[in-house]
């Protein structure tokens, strides 16, 4: 049982592009998203979050969109560097305590073309 | 602050072996948590301690798997009698707040 989807096991994009990394959830009840990035032989380290609340939220060159409707979200990265290959995961969770625990997904490889 | 430390990075046993691993979060995170990712897979929730307390445990967690954070400190994770499915990346995060985890860069488990 799945409950977070990521559909696209590997992203080619060229230097310099937009990147989009999408991401669906079938879990109702998660209420907190969160993307994470990670190298080969190192663990996961956190990119950007979004709330429920909110149908966006901006970090510098990332930018995460939530439609909670259609349980999906995206991550955008733009413009796209060298630095960003790695694998992407997306995350979901409930709000507050008792619900710290992280569903991921199966993660997106990211491959920028230079 | 050196971030959250696994050790041993790699481990290679054999079938039916017990091993352990540990994990040394950050000093002022009171929050642990322990992840397993197989290839092909996310990381996946093994279980949780908010000080010495183990909090929530994953039904990914069988009776050959225990974890322990004795006095909210560092916390170890012993797998007994281990089968070539436990062969996974064993990681490690820690917070202070909910979501804000740092994880650390794993312990790789090779069982043959």
């Amino acid at each position: 049982d799945q409950q977070v989807k990521q559909n696209s096991p590997s992203l080619s994009v060229q230097e310099g592009r937009i990147s989009i990394l999408n991401c669906d959830y079938t879990n109702s009840m998660f209420d907190y998203f969160l993307w994470y990035k990670k190298y080969p032989a190192e663990g996961p380290t956190f990119l950007i979050s979004i709330s429920s609340i909110k149908d966006k939220n901006e970090d510098g060159r990332f930018t995460v969109f939530l439609n909670k409707s259609a349980k999906h979200l995206s991550l955008h990265i733009v413009p796209s560097q060298p630095g960003d290959y790695a694998v992407y995961f997306c995350a979901a969770s409930g709000i507050g305590f008792g619900n710290e625990k992280l569903t991921f997904g199966t993660g997106t490889r990211l491959t920028i073309i230079p | 602050d050196t971030g959250v430390s696994q050790d041993p990075r790699h481990k290679i046993t054999k079938r039916g072996q017990n091993v352990t691993f540990r994990c040394d979060p950050i000093s002022e995170h009171n929050r642990l948590y322990w992840y397993r990712q197989t290839l092909g897979q996310g990381p996946e929730f093994l279980t949780y301690f908010q000080n010495e307390a183990q909090l929530e445990k994953s039904r990914l967690l069988s009776d050959r798997f225990s974890a322990e954070r004795p006095k909210g400190s560092f916390s170890t994770l012993e797998i007994q009698r281990t089968e070539q499915g436990d062969s996974a990346m064993y990681l490690c995060a820690s917070s202070l707040e909910i979501y804000g985890y740092t994880f650390g860069s794993g312990t790789r488990l090779t069982v043959v």
